[in-house]
């Protein structure tokens, strides 16, 4: 069973929008991590920004967001102000078992935003 | 940069052989894990080494096989390649088996002909 879905293959937004990639999850684990990752053009894999399913509030950093909404198993990113440089592939990822001392990243497949000027 | 050093960048061999990816982690940090990235199959966790013990097993292949070094360095052994195994691996370490943030080497591309 797929445990994370994008369900965007693909966006395009206009420089200086706000944009939101959806993401949701499937766990039966009620200790789990959320994480999202860049990765641009050149391949490197980037960490932006990581949601406990224990943390209270949302996830923050800088102009990356985490909307979690626990109810609805949706972690959506949020970027504000988009800039040319977050053209990229944009990936979900979960971790269960958070105590357990080992990490096992599920990721989704992805969604390109295209950041137009 | 992540700290995070992998070699080679690129290999290209032939269906049947074997290769070798070597990872270094970031100075100091004890956990790494490798990920295989490949059209069909996306990103998968393939294998998490901690302090030089398995600590989790993906979808890792019986063909695959990995170890970490006393070093801490470790390298990921793949036998009998087939097509399918052409992709890109990619190794992170962390400081700790659980710690939330993994940081990503740039990858190794290998194509399989």
């Amino acid at each position: 069973a797929q445990k994370i879905t994008q369900t965007q293959p693909g966006m395009f937004v206009q420089e200086k929008e706000a944009v939101t990639l959806d993401c949701t999850y499937d766990t039966s684990d009620p200790s789990y991590g959320l994480f999202w990752y860049k990765q641009p053009s050149s391949g490197e894999m980037i960490f932006l920004i990581y949601q406990g399913s224990y943390d209270q509030q949302n996830a923050t950093e800088g102009r990356y967001s985490l909307n979690f909404q626990k109810a609805r198993k949706s972690a959506n990113l949020v970027i504000s102000a988009s800039q040319l440089g977050d053209s990229a592939m944009y990936f979900c990822a979960m971790r269960e078992g958070l105590f357990q001392g080992a990490q096992k990243l599920v990721f989704g497949q992805g969604t390109r935003l295209t950041i137009n000027p | 940069d992540s700290g995070v050093t992998q070699t080679p960048k690129h290999l290209i061999t032939a269906t049947g052989q074997r290769v070798t990816l070597r990872c270094s982690p970031r100075s100091g940090d004890l956990s790494v894990y490798w990920y295989q990235q490949s059209l069909d199959q996306g990103l998968q966790f393939l294998i998490q080494y901690y302090n030089g013990e398995e600590r989790a097993k993906g979808n890792i292949l019986e063909r695959f096989s990995a170890q970490q070094f006393p070093d801490l360095h470790s390298e990921l052994n793949l036998s009998s390649l087939e097509l399918g195994d052409s992709a890109l691996y990619f190794c992170a370490s962390s400081r700790l088996a659980g710690d939330n943030e993994q940081f990503f080497g740039p990858g190794t591309r290998l194509t399989v002909l």
